[in-house]
């Protein structure tokens, strides 16, 4: 059974650093691009960047080059999203998702991390 | 302001049809396969429709999609109170190189 399995909630203060995780099972993860995506509260979805991790090449959507950092480490199976400085605009749902050949869709999505920035 | 346009809300009664549109343009709908998701309260966005019109296992028929130039639309028949859910369309754009979703629909089924 595939599946994304991504860590657990965060509550940061502005300024501070965090990597969040997302380890895939039950299929080669080296064979498929893993995605990012924001959900601010109460909004739609945005795409952040995608990172395929057989060569770790990664594609970064132009709102978040440079905010963010996407990385994977295909000896565990895992995809990261990390920041180095929070902002308040930061809290929101981030969930990874599974490419499904091509761009025909994310077939596969984890069950979201809710990041909470706050002072 | 999103690239592709979806309506903000559809209701329909338990039973009847619902159709759901999501409008974009050549770089994206036009020359690209459309997706389309559905988010239950509370839940990470599910695939309901890959490909324009392929239903991975698991979806059921009630649940349909069509393109049609720079367009694409949800179907879905048999309306349930289940069915209650955000819905989303979602394409890459080959000009902006990104992957692009619509603002969503929240359907409601009186």
């Amino acid at each position: 059974e595939v599946q994304l399995v991504q860590s657990g909630a965060e509550v940061k203060k502005p300024g501070e650093s965090l990597k969040i995780s997302c380890k895939g099972s039950g299929y080669s993860f080296t064979s498929y691009w893993i995605g990012w995506v924001r959900q601010m509260p109460g909004k739609g979805l945005e795409w952040m960047g995608i990172i395929y991790p057989g060569d770790s090449d990664t594609r970064y959507s132009p709102s978040f080059q440079g905010q963010v950092t996407i990385s994977a480490d295909k000896s565990i199976s895992t995809a990261y999203l990390q920041w180095s400085s929070l902002k308040a605009s930061d809290t929101a749902m981030y969930y990874c998702a599974r490419l499904h050949g091509g761009n025909s869709g994310f077939d596969y999505w984890g069950q979201g991390t809710l990041v909470t920035v706050s002072s | 302001q999103s690239v592709l346009t979806q309506p903000p809300s559809v209701s329909a009664a338990p039973g009847q049809k619902v159709t759901i549109s999501c409008s974009g343009s050549s770089s994206n709908i036009g020359n690209n396969y459309v997706s389309w998701y559905q988010q239950l309260p509370g839940t990470a966005p599910k695939l309901l429709i890959y490909e324009n019109n392929k239903r991975p296992s698991g979806i059921p028929d009630r649940f349909s999609g069509s393109k049609s130039g720079t367009s694409a639309t949800l179907g879905i028949t048999g309306l349930q109170t289940g069915d209650e859910a955000d819905y989303y369309c979602g394409t890459w754009d080959s000009s902006l190189s990104v992957w692009v979703f619509g603002g969503g629909t929240k359907l409601t089924v009186l």
